[in-house]
């Protein structure tokens, strides 16, 4: 079975807090891909990062990082000093490498940064 | 660069109707993906076209139903609607080929069914 959860179901931080928004998978297959989008009032999913089961190098992108840990099934993500503008729902996501359609979606994490 | 537009933006319907909901992809991208997204949840895919045929399909019945036209842009029909379509139906456009699963959203139809 796939599955993604985010256990978080809503944050509230002060702007330049650091935050982390964490997500657990579950999946049978060797090789999947990972995904965090964003989704802000407008609600357009913005696509933050995609990571691959076989690479387990974290990434940091600006204030953004990510750190997946495959002996956990986990992707978490950080979010550091936070901004008013990250003040969004956030989603992570899992693709199996045969099927190249459909993501499994976590319900999403609703982060709140108040200035 | 036009990303994926999608339309209308918002939309009112009663119990019964059927509506037509239409998704234009990202320019270069040739599959378009449905997803429903209630609010409060993540979105749940419906079903994808490629090559205007629907590849693959989510738990979803057959009131829903899609087109892909030749320039790649699609739509999604719902019949007889129900209180529970109420939702924001996500398009989504990707690249078949040579695509790790990267998926470029629209901004939704927020659909309500009264």
């Amino acid at each position: 079975a796939q599955k993604v959860t985010q256990a978080q179901t809503e944050i509230s931080v002060v702007e330049k807090e650091d935050v982390t928004l964490d997500c657990v998978y579950e999946t049978r297959d060797t090789t999947y891909y990972l995904f965090w989008y964003k989704q802000p009032p407008s609600g357009e999913l913005v696509f933050l990062i995609r990571r691959n089961s076989f690479d387990e190098q974290n990434e940091i992108s600006g204030r953004y990082s990510w750190n997946f840990q495959k002996s956990t099934s986990s992707f978490n993500f950080t979010i550091t000093a936070s901004q008013v503008v990250d003040s969004a729902v956030y989603f992570c996501a899992l693709r199996n490498a045969g099927n190249n359609r459909k993501l499994i979606w976590g319900l999403g994490t609703s982060l709140a940064v108040n200035p | 660069d036009a990303g994926v537009t999608q339309s209308p933006t918002h939309l009112i319907k009663t119990r019964g109707q059927q509506v037509t909901l239409r998704c234009s992809p990202k320019s270069g991208h040739d599959t378009v993906s449905w997803y429903q997204q209630a609010l409060g949840q993540g979105p749940q895919f419906i079903f994808q076209y490629y090559e205007e045929e629907e590849r693959q399909r989510g738990n979803f019945p057959d009131r829903f139903s899609g087109h892909q036209y030749p320039n790649y842009s699609s739509e999604l029909n719902v019949n007889a609607l129900l209180l529970g379509d109420s939702a924001l139906y996500l398009c989504a456009s990707s690249l078949v080929v040579g695509n790790t699963g990267e998926l470029f959203f629209g901004e939704g139809s927020r659909l309500t069914v009264l």
